[in-house]
C-alpha cells in the first residue's frame, strides 16, 4: 500500500484554469505538507497543516490553497494557472512531535501551456 | 533558509562506503539533524536522523561531531541505486508542524560501477 499518494502523476493544462491535485496518507499522521520542485530543482515548502491549523509560506501566491477535508487528505487548489507554475508538487506528511521523519508522495508535474 | 553547507557533488565507487559531509555550525541545542536523499523523478526519501549521539539503521550511519557543527552520513557499501541527491537538514523537535523541513541544495552522490 502506497503511504502517501498524489494524483494526477501528471498534469497539463493551459494558463488561466484552476485545478486540484489530490494527496492521501494512510501514515496516521497528523500533519501534511505540500512543497514545490522548480526546474532547478529546489525543494520550497509551500503549507504545513496541522489539526486544523494552515501555516502558509508567506511567499506562496494567494491563487494556491490548500483544502483539508479531514486528517488523511490534504489537496491543492491553483487557480488561474500561470507558467510559472510549472513544477512538480510533492505532498508530504509527519507524525505530530516531528522528530520522526516526513513521508513524501511521488510527486505531481505540473505542466502550464 | 537552509542552514547547513553541503558540497555540490561527490563520486562513489559501486561497494566503496560513501562518506557525506555536512557543516551545520550555527545549530541550536534543541535541533536535530536529518538527513534525506531525492532519487531521480522521484520524491524525497527519509534516511535517518540525530541530535548528539552516533545513530545506524538499515540504511545509513550518522556521525554528529562532538560539538554537533557537522555530521557526516555513511552509507557503508554503495550501490548503483544510491546515486541520489543527498540533504543535510537541521530542524528542531516540533510540536506544532510550524518548523518545516527547509532544504537546501544538498551533495549529488554518483556511484560509479
Amino acid at each position: 500500500d502506497t503511504a502517501v499518494s498524489q494524483t494526477p502523476k501528471y498534469l497539463v493544462t493551459q494558463m488561466g484554469n484552476d485545478k486540484s491535485i489530490k494527496c492521501e496518507q494512510n501514515l496516521g499522521h497528523d500533519t501534511m505538507y505540500w512543497y514545490k520542485q522548480d526546474s532547478k530543482k529546489f525543494l520550497k515548502i509551500m503549507f504545513s497543516y496541522n489539526n486544523k491549523e494552515l501555516i502558509i509560506n508567506e511567499t506562496v501566491p494567494n491563487r494556491f490553497s490548500p483544502k483539508s477535508p479531514d486528517k488523511a487528505h490534504l489537496n491543492l487548489h491553483i487557480n488561474s494557472l500561470e507558467l510559472g507554475d510549472s513544477a512538480v508538487y510533492f505532498c508530504a506528511s509527519a507524525r505530530a512531535g516531528g522528530e520522526r521523519g516526513y513521508t513524501f508522495g511521488s510527486g505531481t508535474r505540473l505542466t502550464v501551456v | 533558509d537552509a542552514k547547513t553547507t553541503q558540497p555540490p557533488s561527490m563520486d562513489c565507487a559501486e561497494g566503496r562506503a560513501a562518506n557525506l559531509p555536512c557543516n551545520h555550525s550555527t545549530i541550536s541545542g534543541n535541533e536535530y539533524v536529518y538527513w534525506y536523499r531525492q532519487i531521480h523523478s522521484q520524491g524525497p526519501q527519509y534516511i535517518i536522523h540525530g541530535l548528539k549521539n552516533n545513530e545506524t539503521n538499515e540504511m545509513a550511519s550518522l556521525i554528529i561531531t562532538e560539538d554537533r557543527k557537522s555530521s557526516t552520513l555513511i552509507l557503508p557499501h554503495a550501490t548503483l541505486r544510491d546515486t541520489a541527491v543527498y540533504y543535510c537538514i537541521v530542524k528542531p523537535v516540533d510540536q506544532t508542524g510550524a518548523n518545516n523541513l527547509f532544504f537546501g541544495t544538498g551533495t549529488r552522490l554518483t556511484v560509479i560501477p
